[in-house]
């Protein structure tokens, strides 16, 4: 089946620096892929949807300069968290559609522990 | 916009119990209704699709409805285990993304 590959699956990183997260589809196209961020006890939050070789769509309320998107491949696109600041800490979930349309359902990776310290 | 809702919140149920988990979507122009299991600080594990045209499906020990014109999903577990104790979410899907209800914590004790 579908699988998708997030990394890493936790950092520790100093507030005013930058952390990437990978999300990776390893068995299929991806030519839609969405980053999720979750608080504790909280459902998932879309922040983005990441389009193959254009720019992401942001939800209302992220900020693109802050939560940067990139979809180089069908196989690949990257979260990036610039200046982190220990708000942004938070569980952080990629999930990717295969390249056959939305019909086919949703899969996620294992996602992310930020902690910003 | 669609909103996803999810009850019961939470739910404690001894072993062996059938169970029934809920969920309700404004907009019924859906692509499919997924159900997730998610363990603590894990990702999501997709349990079934149910695509629009559908009415249920199985996978095992469990089974999912859809009602679009309605906006109800239900998950049966049937004979629920110890293993089984982790937060259910229920996401609606349409062309462009995919919204989540807000869960439903679910403990099943000895």
């Amino acid at each position: 089946g579908a699988v998708v590959s997030q990394h890493p699956s936790w950092v520790i990183c100093k507030s005013g620096t930058s952390v990437k997260i990978e999300c990776r589809s390893l068995d299929f196209q991806a030519t839609t892929m969405f980053w999720y961020r979750q608080f504790p006890k909280q459902s998932l939050m879309l922040m983005a949807t990441s389009n193959e070789g254009s720019k992401a769509t942001y939800e209302q309320g992220v900020e693109k300069d802050k939560f940067l998107i990139n979809h180089a491949s069908l196989t690949l696109s990257t979260l990036t968290v610039t200046s982190a600041h220990p708000e942004d800490s938070s569980f952080y979930i990629c999930s990717a559609r295969a390249h056959r349309g939305p019909m086919y359902g949703y899969t996620f990776g294992s996602g992310t522990r930020l902690t910003v310290v | 916009k669609q909103e996803v809702t999810q009850i019961p919140a939470a739910l404690s149920v001894p072993e062996g119990e059938n169970l029934v988990l809920n969920c309700s979507f404004t907009d019924s122009a859906i692509y499919n209704l997924q159900w997730f299991r998610q363990d603590p600080g894990k990702g999501l594990t997709s349990l079934l699709l149910i695509q629009s045209s559908q009415r249920e499906q199985t996978s095992g020990r469990l089974n999912a409805s859809l009602d679009k014109s309605s906006g109800r999903s239900t998950l049966y577990i049937a004979a629920s285990q110890p293993g089984d104790s982790a937060t259910y979410l229920c996401g609606s899907g349409t062309a462009s993304k995919l919204t989540f209800g807000t869960g439903t914590r679910l403990q099943v004790t000895l």
